[in-house]
């Protein structure tokens, strides 16, 4: 059964970088048709795609977080990773890890993790 | 401000129905048969309950439905049960810059 697990700190300075990891197990991520990225929503508030790569190494970014945006995968750990570079309190959400199919759905989920950017 | 535009609530007693609608541009719901919708329970994930506009993925009940007209799509619940009370929210592929929006979440109640 596919999984999505992630994980990193939950509490981040201002203009300090964000890193998040997401572990997938039960499929590889390597696994043809399948992109895999990252959505996240602020406290009491709704969802924003934050971008979303695949394995083969193309990626897609909202142009909105594109300066500050790293999505990365590594197939020998099977996992993906974010960095998001000069946050300030705007960017407090809960983060979480997908897998997105070819018709940009979004069909599993992480948990999520609550990232608080606080000094 | 979101992309997409729902309305903030929506509700409906145990076993009647409710629509949901999901309004975009004809740059994201117009022009794509990409509309997907989620519920999301209190301090839970997101779960994907629609995708292509009107498929459900295996394991969604057939109460759940989905369409669109023009910039316009809609999530139909029907026979409202106590469970289906959550916040659902629209997502639609964009073409580029964004690729992905979604819409800002509809609060349902079951009364």
């Amino acid at each position: 059964q596919l999984q999505l697990q992630e994980s990193g700190p939950g509490l981040v300075k201002p203009s300090e970088t964000l890193s998040l990891t997401c572990t997938v197990s039960g499929v590889y991520i390597s696994d043809s048709g399948y992109y895999w990225g990252w959505i996240r929503q602020p406290p009491g508030k709704g969802l924003e795609w934050i971008g979303t790569i695949y394995y083969g190494g193309s990626s897609y970014y909202n142009p909105s977080l594109k300066r500050q945006v790293t999505i990365s995968v590594d197939t020998s750990k099977n996992q993906l990773s974010l960095r998001l570079s000069s946050v300030t309190a705007a960017d407090t959400a809960v983060y979480y890890c997908t897998r997105q199919r070819s018709d940009w759905s979004f069909d599993y989920w992480g948990q999520g993790t609550l990232v608080t950017v606080s000094s | 401000q979101s992309a997409l535009t729902q309305p903030p609530s929506a509700s409906g007693s145990l076993g009647q129905s409710v629509t949901i609608s999901c309004t975009g541009t004809s740059s994201d719901v117009g022009g794509y048969n990409y509309v997907s919708w989620y519920q999301q329970h209190p301090g839970k994930a997101p779960k994907l309950m629609i995708y292509e506009v009107s498929k459900r993925p295996s394991g969604v009940p057939d109460r759940f439905s989905g369409s669109k007209s023009g910039n316009t799509a809609s999530l139909t619940v029907s026979g409202l049960q106590a469970e289906d009370e959550a916040d659902y929210y629209c997502s639609s592929y964009a073409g580029s810059n964004p690729y992905v929006v979604f819409g800002g979440g509809t609060k349902l109640t079951v009364l």
